[in-house]
């Protein structure tokens, strides 16, 4: 078992350009969570899917949005990129919408110049 | 809203000597509280959570409600346990998995 995938692994966009990440969430696993892990910071939670639909959000704008597949996986979209979205972004998975414990990936470093 | 505070960012100690980690959370319900590890080049992992009340790797933390604090503990500190360590809350309920990290220490561990 892989267990968490994320790609890619490393993206460099421009100002205003749009992104979008990918997350297979560990076998066994339905519910997908994403987190932004600015330098020297702990991760940051974003948002969860749950049953391909948002299920919790954190404290970030609109631009942020995603998305959740029948099989489980998930994308996170950005639009409109800003020098402070850059950051390492984790996916984690886990079971059931409430499910402890998550179970991270190796992340998508994200770098806006 | 929930908060945890790691108050330590960087804790150095020789090999043999008892380390302890400090995490101190605010929240008004029951929470449930993690320790997660990062070792160099890898990924993010669960070390432990108090529900489980198990050792990991020599490590033990326990909740303490009226401090409200979850220390990570080890009597006898080994050069591996070098890593960068956060401590997390689930608040639960509407929170759904929602896990709010502290800003992690990184504890060096010299021989």
């Amino acid at each position: 078992d892989a267990g968490v995938t994320q790609s890619p692994t490393h993206l460099i966009k421009t100002r205003g350009q749009q992104v979008t990440l990918r997350c297979s969430p560990k076998s066994g696993h339905d519910t997908v969570s994403w987190y932004q892990q600015a330098l020297g910071q702990g991760p940051q939670f974003i948002f969860q899917y749950y049953e391909e639909e948002e299920r919790q959000r954190g404290n970030f704008p609109d631009r942020f949005s995603g998305h959740q597949f029948p099989n489980y996986s998930s994308e996170l979209n950005v639009n409109a990129l800003l020098l402070g979205d850059s950051a390492l972004y984790l996916c984690a998975s886990s079971l059931g919408v409430l499910g402890q414990p998550q179970h991270f990936g190796d992340g998508t470093r994200l770098s806006i110049l | 809203a929930q908060r945890v505070t790691q108050p330590e960012k960087l804790l150095s100690v020789f090999k043999g000597a008892p380390v302890e980690l400090k995490c101190n959370y605010s929240y008004s319900g029951s929470p449930e509280l993690f320790w997660y590890v990062q070792y160099s080049r890898q990924r993010l992992q669960l070390l432990l959570r108090h529900i489980s009340r198990e050792s990991i790797k020599g490590f033990t933390a326990d909740l303490n409600k009226g401090e409200t604090s979850f220390h990570l503990k080890k009597p006898f500190a080994q050069e591996e346990d070098s890593a960068m360590y956060y401590c997390a809350l689930h608040a639960g309920g509407t929170s759904y998995g929602k896990l709010t990290f502290g800003q992690g220490t990184i504890l060096t561990v010299h021989p």
